[in-house]
C-alpha cells in the first residue's frame, strides 16, 4: 500500500535552513504522472502549498517562497527532500508531503505530518 | 489570505444536508475541472474526499458530492453524521505564475 512519512528536525532557530525528507513506499516517482508536493499548515490555520516535483524532475514552487525553497528527489531511495532557507517564526507549521498520481487530480495520499517550530 | 474563498463555518443537524462553497477565479476553479476537497479532523492529516470536481475516491461515502458552476465549486454532504464534523478544504489547479496548487481557507463544519 502507499505510505508517505515526513522526517526532519522538530525545532530550528531563526535564520537556519530546514531540511525535510519525505520517504515513501508503494509507488515510484519514476512512474509516469507521479508527483509529490510539500504542503504546510501553521497551527490553527489553512493549508498552504509549497512545492512539487514530478516524475520527469520538473519542479514548481510557491511564488511567495520560491527564493527560499529547493525540492529534489532520490528515486533510488524513494525520497523527496525539501529545503527552506532563512527560517522565521512565521514558518512554524506542520509540514506534509502528499502524492498526486496525475491521472486523478487530487492529493490521494498524505504523510502524517511533522511539526516544525522556529524559535531561538 | 487564501487564494480560494470558503465560508469560515457551517453547521447542520444530523440527517440534514449542508453545502460548502469555494470561490476562485477563471485562472483556477473556473478554468479547469481540477478541484478537490479534503476533510481534516483535529490532529490528523487531510483526507481526499472529492477529486476533479465531482469524483469520489474508493471508500468515500456517497453522502459526499461535488459540483462546480463558473468560478465557484461546492461540496455537499447529505445525511449529516457526527463523524462528519471536521475542517474542509477545497483546492484547485491554478495557471497563475509558477503556483501549481491553491487551497481555500478552510471551513469548520459543526454537527449540532
Amino acid at each position: 500500500q502507499v505510505t508517505l512519512r515526513e522526517s526532519g528536525p522538530a525545532l530550528v532557530k531563526p535564520t537556519e535552513t530546514l531540511t525535510l525528507t519525505c520517504t515513501f513506499s508503494g509507488f515510484s516517482l519514476s512512474t509516469s504522472a507521479m508527483r509529490v508536493s510539500w504542503i504546510r499548515q501553521p497551527p490553527g490555520k489553512a493549508l498552504e502549498w509549497l512545492a512539487r516535483i514530478d516524475w520527469e524532475d520538473d519542479k514548481f514552487y510557491s511564488p511567495s517562497l520560491k527564493t527560499r525553497l529547493t525540492i529534489s528527489k532520490d528515486t533510488s531511495k524513494n525520497q523527496v527532500v525539501l529545503t527552506m532557507t532563512n527560517m522565521d517564526p512565521v514558518d512554524t507549521a506542520t509540514y506534509y508531503c502528499a502524492r498526486m498520481s496525475g491521472y486523478n487530480w487530487g492529493f490521494d495520499y498524505w504523510g502524517q505530518g511533522t511539526l516544525v517550530t522556529v524559535s531561538s | 489570505q487564501s487564494a480560494l474563498t470558503q465560508p469560515a463555518s457551517v453547521s447542520g443537524s444530523p440527517g440534514q444536508s449542508i453545502t460548502i462553497s469555494c470561490t476562485g477565479t477563471s485562472s483556477d476553479v473556473g478554468g479547469y475541472n481540477y478541484v478537490s476537497w479534503y476533510q481534516q479532523h483535529p490532529g490528523k492529516a487531510p483526507k481526499l474526499m472529492i477529486y476533479e470536481v465531482n469524483n469520489r475516491p474508493s471508500g468515500v461515502s456517497n453522502r459526499f458530492s461535488g459540483a462546480k458552476s463558473g468560478n465557484t465549486a461546492s461540496l455537499t454532504i447529505s445525511g449529516l453524521q457526527a463523524e462528519d464534523e471536521a475542517d474542509y478544504y477545497c483546492s484547485s489547479y491554478t495557471s497563475s505564475s509558477t503556483l501549481d496548487v491553491v487551497f481555500g481557507g478552510g471551513t469548520k463544519l459543526t454537527v449540532l
